[in-house]
């Protein structure tokens, strides 16, 4: 079974500085989708970013970024010139077919608290 | 606004209640996940209806079941509540195509007394 692994319960970061936040998966699949969620506390789930396995090039989304290295299947996420808006809990996830079809789910990580200093 | 509406937004009740929530997907889209999120378990996939057909099933409790109706909207019936079942349940939907993105609603906390 595919696995999501946040090791980085909470994370902190002064405005306008860069912090990175961390996720491995397991999978034996060659092409999926991976995705970083963001839960500001309106708790609202918001897509951050996309990758798809298949591409090489890092998926961008202006202040946004991942660091996807397939061979170590590590995902992590960067986020530059950090704002108090960014505040909140981040989760990284996995896209399972289910059942061998072309149904899927999604599998969370436990999340990333980031908290962002003034 | 991510287009999934859930209501109701917060509900109380007691220990061996029954509570319905419910779900409609955004406009066009077949496919309703509902999934629990509790502090010590993360989000939990539940279970997966496409065009009114359960597809799946993940950790969901036999207490609790689920149904898609033909205007699309879902509803989770939660029965013979216990401390435990205290989260947040969202719903999801997911559009045509394969890029894999769920769009969530806003959720609905249910808090057991």
């Amino acid at each position: 079974a595919q696995t999501v692994t946040q090791s980085q319960p909470e994370m902190s970061v002064q405005e306008a500085e860069t912090v990175t936040l961390s996720c491995t998966y397991d999978t034996s699949e060659s092409d999926y989708y991976l995705f970083w969620y963001k839960q500001p506390p309106s708790r609202q789930m918001i897509l951050v970013i996309r990758q798809e396995a298949y591409k090489q090039q890092n998926a961008t989304e202006n202040r946004f970024s991942v660091n996807f290295q397939k061979a170590a299947k590590s995902f992590s996420l960067k986020i530059s010139d950090s704002q108090l808006g960014d505040a909140a809990m981040y989760f990284c996830a996995y896209r399972t077919f289910l059942d061998g079809g072309s149904n899927y789910k999604l599998t969370f990580g436990k999340g990333t608290l980031l908290t962002v200093n003034p | 606004d991510s287009g999934v509406t859930q209501t109701p937004k917060h509900l109380i009740t007691a220990t061996g209640q029954r509570v319905t929530l419910r779900c409609s997907p955004r406009s066009g889209d077949l496919s309703v996940y509902w999934y629990q999120q509790s502090l010590d378990q993360g989000l939990q996939f539940l279970i997966q209806y496409y065009n009114g057909e359960e597809r799946a099933k993940g950790n969901i409790l036999e207490r609790f079941s689920a149904q898609q109706f033909p205007d699309l909207h879902s509803e989770l019936n939660l029965s013979s509540l216990e401390l435990g079942d205290s989260a947040l349940y969202f719903c999801a939907s997911s559009a045509r195509g394969d890029t894999g993105e769920l769009f969530f609603g806003e959720g609905s906390r249910l808090t057991v007394l």
